[in-house]
């Protein structure tokens, strides 16, 4: 199946920083998605991009869909201690958010007060 | 409320002994999803469904099967576990709808069921 490299796997930051984090595939997806996931809850959808080159913000998060269709890239300004968490990102093959999805492996986020 | 549940939370099993886990959501989604997941790795899918009584395989689909009759409901069903297929598993249903400033993707994923297959 696809693979999805998701960097960094770990950030440790001061709260305040800006953060920044991405995925790369080796072939091209038609939508990519952004996710969060608290402890032992399941992931909340963060963003979701359709179209190449497509910049899409969500409050301090910014989500952009790369122009070769293989990478996405995640943006969080002035972090917060609420930001902590495990991002992940996923490709879809179909448009629209539906159909076989493909995750990468996580971004494990923890932010110093 | 909108919601997807998941039953059991919580399952001890042995090998070879049959079991379900239901997803049921209430928000009329077509889209809905089965994926596991497993220390250190992302989500991984294992099935996937459109629409009533159309699903396809996702990534990792053996062990699996699903069924779609009726449009809330996802069931996944291992017909006999085995131990690799101890796992957090989640569901999820989505659906994307056009408007005037683009596309607006609404997703929830149900809140997990843990299985340990002994």
């Amino acid at each position: 199946g696809q693979q999805l490299n998701q960097s960094p796997q770990s950030m440790f930051i001061q709260e305040g920083e800006d953060v920044s984090m991405n995925c790369t595939s080796s072939s091209i997806f038609n939508t990519w998605l952004w996710y969060k996931q608290d402890p032992g809850e399941g992931p909340v959808l963060l963003i979701a991009l359709y179209k190449a080159g497509e910049l899409t913000s969500n409050g301090r998060l910014t989500a952009q869909f790369g122009t070769t269709r293989k990478d996405s890239f995640l943006n969080i300004s002035a972090s917060i201690p609420s930001d902590v968490g495990i991002y992940f990102c996923a490709g879809q093959l179909r448009n629209f958010g539906a159909g076989k999805s493909t995750f990468g492996d996580g971004t494990t986020l923890t932010v110093k007060p | 409320e909108a919601q997807v549940t998941q039953n059991p939370r919580y399952l001890i099993t042995v090998t070879g002994k049959k079991l379900t886990v239901t997803c049921s959501q209430n928000m009329n989604h077509e889209y809905m999803s089965w994926y596991r997941q497993d220390p250190g790795l992302g989500l991984r899918q294992i099935y996937y469904s459109m629409n009533v009584e159309v699903t396809d395989k996702g990534d990792v689909p053996e062990g699996y099967k699903v069924s779609r009759k009726e449009k809330r409901n996802f069931p996944l069903i291992l017909e006999s576990p085995s131990p690799n297929q101890t796992s957090l598993y989640f569901c999820a249903s989505s659906s994307t709808s056009n408007h005037q400033d683009g596309y607006h993707e609404t997703q929830y994923f149900g809140p997990g069921t843990r299985l340990l297959v002994l």
